[in-house]
């Protein structure tokens, strides 16, 4: 079946780094994103990797994928007060890559 | 370059009446499609327009939604008659080919009551 699973909340201190985790369940998964959502925003889409990929860095954010335990992470280094936001978790198919699969989103809250 | 905009932002209906939301896509992109959060949840695929077409509305609930995109351009998406378990924040989206990158508008809440 088709599942991604992630914490509901994050609470982390300005300047240190924030590690979001995500499970998701479909091996066959092809795609694996993060999007943001900031208040009254729609969904950004932050970054996004390869299933055939272990790690993909781009500027403050690392995502690390271990596709055997199907799990997925994403680190923001250097956490400012303007990440405070909800992060979702996504997968797709290439075989069905307009259907997104989301998880329930990890709401990361900055403390001074 | 506009992007994805939905009308209206915010919606309160009664149980039992009818709204529709309005969906104008990226300009030039084929590809719309409609997604829901319910109740803090994850967020759920509905269906995914071609053009004018369904390529797959497998994640519509049940036969009070109704999705149309005459003419390929903006899509609307009707709930008749409105109950309870609908209220949450629809998401459209839009893409210039199945597989690029989505880009998401910022969600119409509606709240049934």
């Amino acid at each position: 079946g088709e599942d991604v699973e992630q914490s509901l909340f994050l609470s982390v201190r300005e300047g240190d780094s924030s590690v979001i985790n995500c499970t998701y369940t479909d091996s066959s998964s092809t795609y694996l994103y993060w999007y943001k959502q900031e208040p009254g925003a729609g969904l950004q889409l932050l970054t996004y990797i390869f299933s055939n990929m272990d790690m993909k860095q781009d500027q403050r954010l690392t995502v690390l994928l271990n596709k055997k335990d199907k799990h997925l992470s994403l680190r923001i280094a250097d956490t400012q007060t303007g990440d405070s936001a909800i992060y979702f978790c996504a997968e797709s198919k290439r075989s069905s890559a307009s259907k997104i699969i989301f998880g329930s989103g990890t709401r990361l809250s900055i403390r001074p | 370059e506009a992007g994805v905009t939905q009308f209206p932002s915010h919606s309160v209906i009664e149980k039992g009446q009818t709204v529709t939301l309005r969906c104008d896509p990226i300009s030039g992109h084929d590809n719309l499609y409609w997604y829901r959060r319910v109740m803090g949840k994850e967020i759920k695929f509905l269906l995914h327009f071609v053009k004018e077409s369904k390529q797959d509305e497998s994640g519509m609930p049940n036969n009070r939604f109704l999705a149309e995109r005459t003419g390929g351009t903006y899509s609307t998406l009707k709930v008749q008659p409105a109950e309870l378990e609908d209220s949450g924040v629809y998401f459209c989206a839009s893409s210039q080919k199945v597989g690029t990158e989505a880009f998401f508008g910022q969600g119409t809440r509606l709240t049934v009551v």
